[in-house]
């Protein structure tokens, strides 16, 4: 089976630094996504890993430890539309991909 | 470029009755996958295709939900009878063929009531 886990609420502030931290315990391990999803509307692609390491795209970036089963998303210089639920999701098998519940992230000014 | 299409965007109906929703995948993308979202228990993966043909269904909760892909453009989710606990937003999503890597692109969702 699958299990993920992840904050289920965190608050920041804007212009701050903030880390979403997911473990996860799987099978046939091939890959981690981030998606973001804001509220009332569909989740987005932001990041994937399945190399150790940190993948940086701008203002965000992922962070990849298969050995530890952990993964975490890190955003900087937030700013308030950055408010969303991010979801962890792990790739098991060939595509069948398994998310966590979603971390709901409130950045306030 | 349009991206995944879901209709209808909002569903309200009785118990009992049949709920069809319909999906139209990005142009090109080999697999689509159907989702169900809820707030207990998140985002689950239903059932998907590749190339048409179901490859993963063990999602699907009972024998009241149906999905098919009659060809590359269109698919359908059936509920047949509807109960109020198939309350949620289903998701529909498409990706490329190829490696895991491939990330998936989401409808805006069906936003079900089962009353």
């Amino acid at each position: 089976g699958q299990n993920i886990d992840q904050p289920t609420e965190m608050t920041a502030t804007e212009g701050a630094i903030v880390q979403i931290n997911c473990t996860y315990q799987t099978s046939g391990f091939n890959g981690l996504f981030w998606y973001q999803q804001h509220a009332g509307e569909a989740p987005t692609f932001l990041s994937y890993n399945v190399l150790d390491g940190l993948e940086e795209k701008g203002r965000f970036s992922s962070f990849l430890s298969r050995s530890k089963g952990y993964s975490y998303l890190l955003l900087k210089e937030l700013q308030m539309k950055d408010s969303a639920s991010y979801l962890c999701a792990v790739v098991a098998g060939a595509n069948n991909l398994f998310f966590g519940t979603g971390t709901r992230l409130t950045v306030i000014p | 470029d349009a991206g995944v299409i879901q209709s209808p965007r909002h569903e309200v109906t009785e118990m009992g009755q049949e709920v069809t929703l319909r999906c139209k995948p990005i142009s090109g993308h080999d697999y689509l996958f159907w989702y169900r979202q809820t707030m207990m228990r998140g985002l689950e993966l239903l059932i998907y295709f590749n190339n048409n043909v179901p490859i993963d269904d063990s999602g699907m909760p009972e024998d009241r939900f149906s999905a098919k892909m009659p060809n590359a453009s269109f698919s359908t989710l059936k509920i047949q009878p509807s109960e109020p606990r198939d309350s949620a937003v289903y998701f529909c999503a498409s990706s490329l063929w190829g490696d895991s890597n491939q990330p998936q692109h989401f409808g805006d969702g069906t936003r079900l009531s089962i009353l």
